[in-house]
């Protein structure tokens, strides 16, 4: 079955570079959310698109922006990267709205140094 | 405010039983997941109860009493696979996302 894609996998950057994280949802799953997952830590909800509009909006700093495109994928963009951004970072998919469970992508795991 | 407790690590042999329990106090709820994590990975999805009751998927069951704002996840004939974080995830009532507990991290010995 496909699942959520995200890439890249891996990505280093240095302090105050920009970031471009994408995700590729499971065909028809029309929702997709963002979280950001530090080391040993449970994964915080970011913001969230359902039909390509903001459906909700968490913890994300200002410095960080997404948006969903008309074939359902979606970006985050991380400016002025700190070391504290430091975290992987999981795209997840559901079905109308998050009424259905969420599948999660595999996670970019982004290293600022 | 969320509030979402789960006890930080359990431990249980190959064979046995073993039952993780989480609780809730949330600002809106419309359901209780709950995923398995392995180091590094990411979260799968493993069951979902949004009606009091037990729903039984295989060797994994998992319980809600929304009165109680309690959960608790049972796996049955541990393997060593299952040593893993296991998160428990309450979806807001408002915009559907989910707001997870800290995590169990289960260790399951020979």
């Amino acid at each position: 079955a496909a699942g959520v894609i995200q890439s890249p996998r891996h990505l280093i950057k240095e302090k105050r570079e920009t970031a471009t994280l994408k995700c590729y949802p499971i065909p028809r799953h029309d929702t997709v959310y963002w979280y950001q997952q530090g080391p040993g830590q449970d994964p915080q909800f970011l913001i969230s698109f359902y039909e390509k509009m903001q459906s909700d909006k968490g913890s994300i700093p200002d410095r960080f922006s997404a948006q969903q495109f008309s074939d359902y994928h979606s970006e985050l963009n991380m400016s002025s990267l700190e070391l504290g951004d430091s975290a992987l970072y999981f795209c997840a998919n559901s079905l109308d709205g998050g009424y259905y469970e969420q599948y999660f992508g595999p996670g970019t795991r982004l290293t600022v140094t | 405010g969320q509030n979402i407790d789960q006890p930080t690590e359990m431990t249980a042999t190959e064979g046995a039983i073993v039952q993780i329990n989480c609780t809730y106090q949330t600002s809106g709820f419309n359901g209780l997941f709950w995923y398995q994590q392995h180091a590094g990975e990411a979260p799968t999805f493993l069951s979902y109860n949004v009606l009091d009751g037990l729903e039984e998927k295989g060797r994994f069951s998992s319980f809600l009493s929304r009165s109680k704002g309690y959960s608790y996840l049972l796996l049955k004939e541990l393997q060593m696979k299952d040593s893993a974080s296991y998160l428990c995830a309450v979806r807001d009532g408002g915009f559907q996302k989910l707001v997870f507990g800290t995590g169990t991290r289960l260790l399951v010995s020979p």
